[in-house]
C-alpha cells in the first residue's frame, strides 16, 4: 500500500513565525502535491513538484514555498505564517503523469495560527 | 477556468437505499476522473477511477462516465451509515508540460445514511 505521512497532524503557530510541514512518501512516486482544504473552499492547489529539485506553483502560491531536495520529501514552507494560513495541509503524491494519476493524501496537518 | 462541479448536499438516504452523486467537468481534455471518500476530519481517501465511457463496478460502488456530456456519477448500492462522508470527484487536467499530471477536484457532495 502506499503510504504518505505528514510530519505533524496539529500544529500551532504564531503569526509572524516561519512554518514547515514535511511530507515523505514510500512507494518511490515521481509526483507530489500540496493542497489546503477549507470549508466552502474545496482543495486548493499550493505547488507541486514532478521531479527532484522541480517545482511549479498551483493555484494559490502566495505566502508559501516549496522544497524538494530528495525524491520521497517534499516540503512546505510558510515563511511568514499569517492568520488566513489557518487551515488543513493536505500532501499527496503519485506514481506517473498521465492516466493512472491518481493521487493517495497522507492524513493531513491541521494548522491554527494565532 | 477548468472546473468540477457537484451538488453539496447534503444528500440523504435511507440505509440500503442506492445514493447517486453526480459530478460535470469544464474541460474536454481530461482523460481520468476519480472518487474520493473523505470522512470528518480525514483526508480524502481514492476509492474508484475510471477511465472510459460506461461502468466500472467495484463491489457496492459503481462509477459512470459519459465524456460526451462531461458528467461523472458514482452509484453506491445498499448503503450504509459507514459510507457518510463527503464524496470528492476528481478530474485530471494537463500540466504545463503537457501531460495529464494534475488533478481537479470538486468541492464535495456530503452523504448522510440514515439507520
Amino acid at each position: 500500500d502506499v503510504k504518505v505521512t505528514q510530519s505533524s497532524r496539529y500544529l500551532v503557530k504564531r503569526t509572524g513565525e516561519k512554518v514547515f510541514l514535511e511530507c515523505v512518501q514510500d512507494m518511490d512516486h515521481e509526483n507530489m502535491f500540496w493542497y489546503r482544504q477549507d470549508p466552502g473552499l474545496g482543495l486548493r492547489l499550493i505547488y507541486f513538484s514532478y521531479d527532484v529539485k522541480m517545482k511549479e506553483k498551483g493555484d494559490i502560491p502566495e505566502g508559501y514555498s516549496v522544497s524538494r531536495e530528495k525524491k520521497e520529501r517534499f516540503s512546505l514552507i510558510l515563511e511568514s505564517a499569517s492568520t488566513n494560513q489557518t487551515s488543513m495541509y493536505l500532501c499527496a503524491s503519485s506514481l506517473l503523469a498521465g492516466a493512472g494519476n491518481e493521487q493517495f493524501f497522507g492524513p493531513g496537518t491541521r494548522l491554527t495560527v494565532l | 477556468q477548468k472546473e468540477v462541479e457537484q451538488n453539496s448536499g447534503p444528500l440523504s438516504v435511507p440505509e440500503g437505499a442506492i445514493a447517486s452523486l453526480n459530478c460535470t467537468y469544464s474541460d474536454r481534455g481530461s482523460q481520468s476522473f476519480f472518487w474520493y471518500r473523505q470522512y470528518s476530519g480525514k483526508s480524502p481517501e481514492l476509492i474508484m477511477s475510471i477511465y472510459s465511457n460506461g461502468d466500472k463496478e467495484d463491489g457496492r460502488f459503481t462509477a459512470q462516465l459519459n465524456k460526451a456530456s462531461q458528467y461523472v456519477s458514482l452509484l453506491i448500492r445498499d448503503s450504509q451509515p459507514s459510507d457518510s462522508a463527503t464524496y470528492l470527484c476528481a478530474v485530471s487536467t494537463k500540466n504545463y508540460g503537457g501531460s495529464q499530471g494534475n488533478l481537479i477536484f470538486g468541492k464535495g457532495t456530503k452523504l448522510s445514511v440514515k439507520p
